[in-house]
């Protein structure tokens, strides 16, 4: 079964602090891989989405990375701010088969003054 | 403004009764989705549709309805057979190929007393 783990569950920074978020997938055959913040009681707004191909890619102080061998994904917030208070989920999609989107459970990131 | 609208943004519904929540989207996206959200859990698929009268069952599409009679809105009944329904309810919608990058509505919130 198509499954994404996302690491850590919660955590606590400074504002100005960087910080960064892990996921682990094991999602086949690949296709994208996908970031979302997700604001309390608001829909998810997409950050960044990766292919096989791509390593890296940036949007603004958000830096995703993907390394389709070992299956795993990071997202780095650089110096954070309060309103980078927010779930970020990690969305994996396979080419095929059943379960072809898979979504992590979010990592919850609390930036404080 | 393009966008997807979910209507309303709290529900209050007594126990035992039906209630639809609304949604639509003027991006002129092919496939729409509806996901279910609970605290800790990543979202779960209900249904989704690739095309005007036509959808398909999700991960958990017991208790739930849905239509899609225009490519605009695709409206989701929670009904009474649901046993848990007490939720944070997301639609969202893509172009072209169902899985393709996926768009969110802000969410509704339906409580059920």
């Amino acid at each position: 079964k198509n499954q994404v783990e996302q690491s850590p569950q919660s955590l606590i920074i400074l504002e100005g602090k960087n910080c960064t978020l892990q996921c682990n997938y094991t999602v086949s055959p690949f296709s994208n891989l996908r970031w979302y913040k997700q604001d309390t009681g608001r829909g998810p707004v997409s950050l960044t989405i990766m292919t096989f191909s791509e390593n890296t890619k940036s949007n603004g102080r958000y830096t995703a990375t993907l390394d389709a061998d070992t299956k795993q994904s990071s997202l780095h917030i650089t110096a954070s701010q309060l309103s980078d208070s927010a779930s970020y989920i990690c969305v994996v999609s396979a080419y095929y088969g059943n379960n072809r989107l898979a979504f992590g459970k979010g990592n919850q990131v609390v930036v404080i003054p | 403004d393009g966008g997807i609208t979910q209507s309303p943004k709290y529900l209050f519904r007594k126990e035992g009764q039906n209630v639809t929540l609304s949604c639509e989207q003027n991006l002129n996206h092919d496939a729409m989705y509806w996901y279910r959200q609970d605290p800790g859990q990543g979202l779960r698929l209900i249904y989704y549709s690739q095309i005007v009268n036509d959808f398909q069952k999700g991960d958990i599409a017991e208790g739930y309805s849905v239509s899609r009679e225009k490519k605009e809105s695709f409206p989701l009944t929670v009904t009474s057979a649901q046993k848990n329904p007490t939720a944070f309810y997301l639609c969202a919608s893509s172009m072209g190929e169902i899985y393709n990058e996926q768009f969110f509505g802000p969410g509704t919130r339906l409580t059920v007393l």
